[in-house]
């Protein structure tokens, strides 16, 4: 069956430091991508998505590279600020109706 | 226009008592789902309508768990009787086409704590 594994956290990291979440996948077929976000009181959030292989999302500063042959989907983005503080799923799409969800990485970000 | 919302945003219910969360998907979704996060683990989709219809509801736990959505609109999801196991987050989501996941609008969550 189909499965996400997301690195464990929560992710501590100061304002303006580099931030990388690692995702990776096992599916059948040929799965779309998602990085959702959930602030703080709030609904989860379509953050960005991919729907092929080399296929890079982007939204907000974020970034992830769809990577057939290593099966990953990993999150990054240059310089995190204090409002990127929420947690973060990755999560896939293999043609039916539903998505696979990873556990989800707090990420922390102090000033 | 008014997005995904869910009712209670949190509920405390000792084992054996019933709860009743209810969700109202945006206005014009046909498709509504329920997910569940248990502490630490995946979120987990639990089931999904068409309007009224169940379309698949292979995720739902056990018999205990009873899902509505009377008149295609708002959806109840009850649990009865609760137990310690049945406590997590509970996220209704709603998609006009059938929820490819770019297209799925998510609520913020009912709390269930089963104590």
């Amino acid at each position: 069956g189909n499965s996400v594994t997301q690195m464990e956290g929560p992710v501590t990291l100061s304002e303006e430091a580099f931030l990388t979440i690692n995702c990776t996948y096992t599916a059948t077929g040929y799965p779309s991508l998602f990085w959702y976000v959930q602030y703080p009181g709030e609904g989860l959030q379509l953050l960005l998505k991919a729907t092929k292989a080399d296929d890079k999302g982007s939204n907000k500063g974020f970034e992830a590279t769809y990577r057939k042959e290593t099966t990953s989907f990993h999150l990054e983005k240059g310089s995190v600020q204090v409002s990127d503080s929420a947690v973060y799923f990755c999560a896939l799409n293999s043609g039916y109706s539903t998505l696979t969800f990873g556990k989800g990485t707090m990420l922390l970000v102090s000033p | 226009e008014a997005g995904v919302t869910q009712f209670p945003s949190h509920s405390v219910i000792e084992k054996g008592q019933t709860v009743t969360l209810r969700c109202d998907p945006i206005s014009g979704h046909d498709n509504l789902y329920w997910y569940r996060r248990v502490m630490g683990k995946e979120i987990k989709f639990l089931l999904h309508f068409v309007k009224e219809s169940k379309q698949d509801e292979s995720g739902m736990p056990n018999n205990r768990f009873l899902a509505e959505r009377t008149g295609g609109t708002y959806s109840t999801l009850k649990v009865q009787p609760a137990e310690l196991e049945d406590s997590g987050v509970y996220f209704c989501a709603s998609s006009q086409e059938n929820g490819r996941g770019e297209k799925l609008f998510f609520g913020s969550g009912t709390q269930l704590s089963v104590l």
